[in-house]
This record gives structure tokens, C-alpha cells and sequence, in this order.
């Protein structure tokens, strides 16, 4: 079975544009979380879909937002671009119906650098 | 709120020699509680969680890890450390108020020497 896959790997941006991460989730999997990962603030909590609704989002401005769709794909887009937005976003996949007890399945991640 | 905390940034052992990476936790109600390695330029991979029952719970790669609920721990514990061991780990636990989201601790890097 195929894992989750992120896409792209890496990107450079400038400050002020915008960019849009991709996120296939494992086959049979509903339920797709993205986090933020950084040296200084660990791994920080964006948002979380399941069947194409959003059931809790992080506290992350208004800047950051994500979707889903009927395939369980998930984008995230982060607009109007910061140097504190460099980081490392991660996506997890989950069965989404083991409730509080399922475990999370990352993808490798999409390293974004913002000059 | 939930949260989860590794108090040490970094653990060092040499091969062979057993290892513990500390994590303590603060929940509300009863803890689902999980660890995850990430090795380097990678996402994490899952090791094992702690949902109910035995207190010892046995994971990947001959991981294994105690559940305290007096002191409120769910150390990382391995009998024999490998290089191949050397990452990063990170300690969870589902947020229940919030309901479908995982908090992480800030991480513990483990470096085996040989």
C-alpha cells in the first residue's frame, strides 16, 4: 500500500507570494492533519479534514488555510508569504474512524524556504 | 489542555547499552499517548502508543515504552541501542478537548555511538 505522499519536496519562494503543498493520503484513509515543523516552535499543529470538513484548526493566522476532496487528496495554501514561514510542513494521513486512537502515517514532508 | 513534555533536547548512549527518552504528559481524563521517530530530512514514522491496559507496550524496531500513571510518564525505553537508532523522537498525545488533533512534545535527538 502506497504511503502518504507530498508534493513538492522542496520550494523556494519570495516574501509576499503565495504557494500551494499537495498531500495524497495512504488509500482508505479520510482523515488528513498538516503541521508545521521548525527548529525553534517543534512541530506546530495547522489544521485537520475529514470527508472534506475541517474539524480543528491550530492557531495559525488567517493566511494559512487548506481544503479537501472527495478522494481524501488535501492542499494546503499558505498566501501573502513570510521569512517566518519557512519551514518544514508535514502531512498525516489517519483511518479517521479509530476515533482518538489512531495513529498517524507522515508523509517526508515539503520543505518550503522563503527569501 | 493536553500537552506532552521531553525535558531533555538531547540523549547520548553508546551501542549496545540500553536507552530511555523521557516524556511526561498532562491530560484530562484518560491519556492516549504515542511516540514517533524522525530520522533526518524524513516525516516521522510511528513506533507504538499507549491506549489502555499493560502498562509496558511494545513497538517498532524493539522499541518499548512504560506507562506511569502515578507519575504521569510514558518513557521511551530500548534494552540495546543501536547506531541505526540515532533521530529524533517525539512524544504525543491526543488532544481530547480538541478532539482530532495530536500534540507533540519539542523532541529529544538521540545520538548512539559506536
Amino acid at each position: 500500500k502506497a504511503g502518504v505522499t507530498q508534493t513538492p519536496r522542496y520550494l523556494i519562494k519570495t516574501r509576499g507570494q503565495q504557494v500551494t503543498l499537495s498531500c495524497s493520503p495512504i488509500s482508505g484513509h479520510r482523515s488528513v492533519s498538516w503541521y508545521q515543523q521548525t527548529p525553534g516552535q517543534g512541530l506546530q499543529f495547522l489544521f485537520e479534514y475529514f470527508s472534506e470538513t475541517q474539524r480543528n484548526k491550530g492557531n495559525f493566522p488567517g493566511r494559512f488555510s487548506g481544503r479537501q476532496f472527495s478522494n481524501s487528496r488535501s492542499e494546503m495554501n499558505v498566501s501573502t508569504l513570510e521569512l517566518g514561514d519557512s519551514a518544514l510542513y508535514l502531512c498525516a494521513s489517519s483511518d479517521g474512524t479509530s476515533g482518538l486512537t489512531g495513529e498517524l502515517f507522515f508523509g517526508e514532508g515539503s520543505r518550503l524556504t522563503v527569501l | 489542555a493536553q500537552s506532552v513534555a521531553q525535558p531533555e533536547d538531547q540523549v547520548n548512549v553508546a551501542e549496545g547499552n540500553p536507552l530511555t527518552v523521557k516524556c511526561t504528559y498532562s491530560v484530562s481524563g484518560n491519556p492516549y499517548l504515542f511516540w514517533y521517530v524522525q530520522y533526518p530530512n524524513r516525516g516521522l514514522q510511528f513506533l507504538l502508543k499507549y491506549i489502555t491496559g499493560d502498562n509496558l507496550v511494545k513497538g517498532s524496531y524493539g522499541f518499548e515504552a512504560e506507562f506511569n500513571k502515578s507519575q504521569t510518564s510514558f518513557h521511551l525505553k530500548k534494552p540495546s541501542a543501536l547506531v541505526s537508532d540515532s533521530a529524533l523522537y517525539f512524544c504525543a498525545v491526543r488532544d481530547m478537548g480538541g478532539g482530532f488533533k495530536t500534540i507533540f512534545g519539542a523532541g529529544t535527538r538521540l545520538f548512539v555511538k559506536a
